[in-house]
């Protein structure tokens, strides 16, 4: 089972330049997430959807948009790269809502200079 | 959305019990507490979850005060491989996992 899959791993992007971060699940989850986590701290909700069609956003959406034309498929696009955009990103899913658990990609590791 | 506070960090010998405390005061009563652990920068990973009642599983016992404004995650014999970061999260009906800095798990041998 692939579970939750990101790519790419790694990139090094240039200021001003843009990005789509790919995420997909092949669990038929209806929940998708988009986190970020900066050097030691804990993750920060950018963006999340409840299902095909239906996106909203969480603690840090500046600078991102997300689009969820698929169960499957959850991008988080970066318009214009910025240096405080540089972290690790974590894409996750879950079934529904309460009583389940959420899983989580490997990450994006994402360098802005 | 109900807030945790955990400890930053603590040790544990390797082979005993760690024990993780959390408070969540301001729990409401369809909130689910969650707990999971980041190892070395990876994904997170779920480790156990509960409403009210205790709960333990292969990896991890959880258990809930009856006021349900605290829990404790037992990793009954910790090992080498339990360093980790540990987070404790409530989850409201949305279902939006909200991350704060958790605990710092170091099991020394």
């Amino acid at each position: 089972n692939a579970g939750v899959t990101q790519t790419p791993k790694f990139r090094i992007l240039k200021i001003g330049q843009s990005m789509t971060l790919q995420c997909t699940q092949d669990m038929n989850h209806n929940y998708m997430y988009w986190y970020r986590q900066d050097p030691g701290m804990g993750l920060k909700l950018i963006y999340y959807s409840v299902g095909a069609g239906i996106t909203d956003k969480g603690e840090v959406p500046n600078g991102y948009n997300v689009s969820r034309s698929t169960t499957e498929d959850f991008p988080l696009r970066l318009e214009l790269a910025a240096p405080s955009q540089t972290s690790v990103y974590f894409c996750a899913s879950s079934y529904s809502s309460g009583n389940t658990e959420a899983f989580f990609g490997q990450g994006t590791r994402l360098t802005v200079v | 959305d109900a807030k945790t506070t955990q400890p930053t960090s603590m040790d544990c010998a390797e082979g005993r019990a760690a024990n993780l405390p959390c408070n969540h005061s301001t729990i409401s009563g369809n909130e689910y507490v969650y707990w999971y652990r980041q190892i070395h920068s990876q994904g997170p990973q779920y480790i156990i979850h509960g409403l009210k009642n205790n709960e333990t599983n292969e990896m991890a016992s959880l258990i809930i005060t009856e006021d349900r404004k605290s829990s404790t995650l037992i990793l009954p014999h910790a090992t080498l491989r339990d360093t980790a970061v540990y987070y404790c999260i409530v989850v409201p009906t949305g279902n939006q996992f909200y991350f704060g800095t958790g605990t710092s798990l170091t099991v020394i041998p």
